[in-house]
């Protein structure tokens, strides 16, 4: 079964500072893999997908990650935290091929932002 | 090109109520997901509908039950609120229901019970 683990309930940087947001999947097959960022009393926006297309994806707001299969990593970087990146972000992962798009979900990981 | 839409905003309900959850696809968009946040977790999968068919199920028991319309629209329900049922609610839709498929999401219902 596939799963995600984020570690780190709780991140804290400087405003300016690289951020780091890291995450591990499980998965028995090649996965789909996606950051999610949620602001307060909001939905979930995406930031950025994996699709096998390229490791290193690039996504909304400066963000960017990295697929290792070696590591079964897919974390989350910036170089340059900015106030208005606090939020809560959710690693999650879905099946290549699956006929449904389930996606599970890690626990996530809030960022906050010290200025 | 309008997004996700969700009504209501926030719900209270007692234990042992129904309730119903509204869910708008954006536009274009045939396959609809249902999610269950609660306080301080990552959303759980609830089931997904594609073309008014359930397509899909996570691990939650049959009191949660929902449609989807032949203009894509779907609705949630549940049966016999729980207080562990308090929760945000997200609905997002997909251009098909592949495992690649990106999923939006709507901004949630806040449903609390008493």
């Amino acid at each position: 079964a596939q799963s995600v683990t984020q570690l780190g309930s709780h991140v804290s940087v400087s405003e300016g500072a690289l951020v780091l947001l890291r995450c591990n999947y499980s998965s028995s097959v090649p996965p789909y893999l996606f950051w999610y960022v949620q602001y307060p009393n909001q939905g979930l926006q995406l930031l950025l997908k994996y699709t096998s297309a390229a490791t290193l994806v690039k996504g909304i707001n400066g963000f960017e990650a990295e697929f290792k299969k070696s590591e079964t990593s897919f974390h989350l970087t910036k170089p340059s935290a900015h106030m208005s990146d606090a939020a809560e972000y959710f690693c999650a992962v879905s099946l290549l091929g699956s006929s449904a798009s389930k996606i599970i979900f890690g626990s996530g990981t809030r960022l906050s932002i010290r200025p | 090109e309008t997004g996700v839409t969700q009504s209501p905003t926030h719900l209270i309900k007692t234990r042992g109520q129904q309730v119903t959850l509204r869910c708008s696809s954006q536009s274009g968009h045939n396959t609809v997901s249902w999610y269950q946040q609660a306080l301080g977790q990552g959303p759980q999968f609830i089931f997904q509908y594609y073309r008014e068919e359930e397509n899909g199920r996570g691990n939650f028991p049959p009191r949660f039950s929902g449609l989807q319309f032949p203009n894509y629209s779907s609705e949630l329900n549940v049966n016999a609120l729980e207080l562990d049922d308090s929760a945000l609610y997200l609905c997002a839709s997909s251009f098909g229901s592949g495992g690649g498929d990106t999923q939006y999401f709507g901004p949630g219902t806040r449903l609390t019970v008493l």
